[in-house]
């Protein structure tokens, strides 16, 4: 699986919009970007994932560049409880591969 | 949602003890299913993969007499640390596999002493 780069920290204020990069320069066309997250002391939970077109669910958006070698999540209002280490993996969708977890970037929502 | 459950969510052991921590599909049948281990301030790290009815395949560096993997069915895998001893205590995290996702259970903090 191709490796990704995150900044390892960011700020966000409560109530405004977070966009967390990811830089997947050596994906390759059959990956997808997965993007987890880890609240303290809890197992992660998935947020989005990804191919080429850009994503959104209830919780968040993900915007990947025509290119495909980076993209943003993006947390349109974040809250106190968005406050988590937020990993970006890239993986070939299939059920016996498992993820590969980086550093992440630690967010931490600010009231 | 597919939801995972691990049992205990922590355990506090003597060391050379042996403890077992299961991980649970609850509403769905997963062939694969993954143990991690969580260091402190760390990310997580693969110990091995589970296949229902065959053995595990374990990452390197990983014991596989030490930490035994048994996934007996579509729902349950189990992971036993044998002999545990302070160097073991970790935040052990499993998933499982629901069509081409990973859904992870809450995690086991286990303490040895």
């Amino acid at each position: 699986d191709a490796k990704t780069t995150q900044p390892p920290s960011m700020d966000c204020a409560e109530g405004r919009a977070a966009n967390l990069p990811c830089n997947h320069s050596t994906i390759s066309g059959n990956e997808y970007v997965y993007w987890y997250r880890q609240i303290h002391s809890q197992g992660p939970q998935y947020i989005i994932h990804g191919l080429k077109n850009n994503e959104t669910n209830e919780m968040a958006s993900l915007i990947i560049t025509e290119d495909r070698k980076s993209s943003t999540l993006i947390l349109p209002h974040a809250t106190l409880r968005d406050t988590a280490v937020y990993y970006c993996i890239v993986r070939v969708a299939h059920a016996g591969n498992m993820l590969t977890f980086g550093g992440g970037t630690r967010l931490m929502v600010k009231p | 949602g597919a939801v995972v459950s691990q049992h205990p969510s922590w355990v506090i052991c003597k060391s050379g003890t042996s403890v077992k921590i299961e991980c649970r599909s609850l509403d769905f049948q997963a062939t694969t299913m993954f143990w991690y281990r969580q260091f402190p301030k760390q990310s997580l790290m693969l110990m091995a993969t589970s296949n229902e009815g065959s053995k595990a395949t374990y990452e390197q560096g990983v014991e596989k007499d030490k930490f035994l993997i048994n996934h007996a069915s579509l729902t349950l895998s189990t992971l036993t640390v044998t002999s545990a001893h302070p160097e073991d205590s970790s935040f052990y995290i499993c998933s499982a596999s629901s069509g081409d996702e990973q859904y992870f259970g809450p995690g086991t903090r286990l303490t040895v002493t």
